[in-house]
């Protein structure tokens, strides 16, 4: 069975620091995973997505992930915060059996401070 | 502009009372699905749809009806509200039902049923 766990439920940083949004997946085989973004009020906006191809993915806004197999995770980066970076980030994994459908983590909210 | 749109985008209603949310993409995806957000649980399935007449349950689909007609439409029924459909609601849609293939989310739908 797919499931998707967000180790963390709130992250702090300052801005100009790095951020590091830590997910762990499981999967029974090769999945399409991918984190997606909701600012206040807001839908839901793709960051990236990996897809089987290079295991370092780049996203928008400065974002990227990288696919780690042996140790299931799936963990998001920036390498500079800014105060728009502020909002709930959802790492998610898609499960394909006879219907298609996305498993989402609760989520994680990020906190830039000034 | 390539949307999913939803109406209403808020919505207080009393319990029994039935209501529709709307969901429309303009992209000519075969795929569309529901989901509720709420606090703590990340989004759920609600129903999904593979095609045109095709639907199925997803996770969470007590207390809901969909249909699709049109390819570009999906909407979502409640037959009679209850207080614990109180939620936010999200349709989405992808190019097909397969696995990698990016979900596009609508605004959401903020509904509460007293």
């Amino acid at each position: 069975a797919q499931s998707v766990t967000q180790l963390d439920s709130h992250v702090s940083v300052s801005e100009g620091t790095p951020v590091l949004l830590r997910c762990n997946y499981s999967s029974s085989y090769s999945p399409s995973l991918f984190w997606y973004v909701q600012h206040p009020n807001k839908g839901l906006q793709l960051l990236l997505k990996y897809t089987s191809a290079a295991t370092l993915v780049k996203g928008i806004n400065g974002f990227e992930a990288e696919f780690k197999k042996s140790e299931t995770s799936f963990h998001l980066t920036k390498p500079s915060a800014h105060m728009s970076d502020a909002a709930e980030y959802f790492c998610v994994v898609s499960k394909v059996d006879s219907s298609y459908k996305l498993i989402f983590g609760s989520g994680t909210r990020l906190l830039v401070r000034p | 502009e390539a949307q999913v749109t939803q109406n209403p985008r808020y919505l207080i209603t009393v319990t029994g009372k039935k209501l529709t949310v709307t969901c429309s993409q303009n992209m000519n995806h075969e795929y569309m699905s529901w989901y509720r957000q709420d606090p703590g649980l990340g989004l759920r399935q609600i129903y999904y749809s593979m095609n045109v007449e095709v639907t199925d349950k997803g996770d969470v689909p007590e207390g809901y009806k969909v249909s699709r007609k049109e390819k570009r439409n999906f909407p979502l029924i409640l037959e009679s509200p209850s207080p614990n459909q109180t939620s936010l609601y999200f349709c989405a849609s992808s190019l097909s039902g397969t696995s990698g293939s990016t979900q596009y989310f609508g605004p959401g739908t903020r509904l509460l049923v007293l």
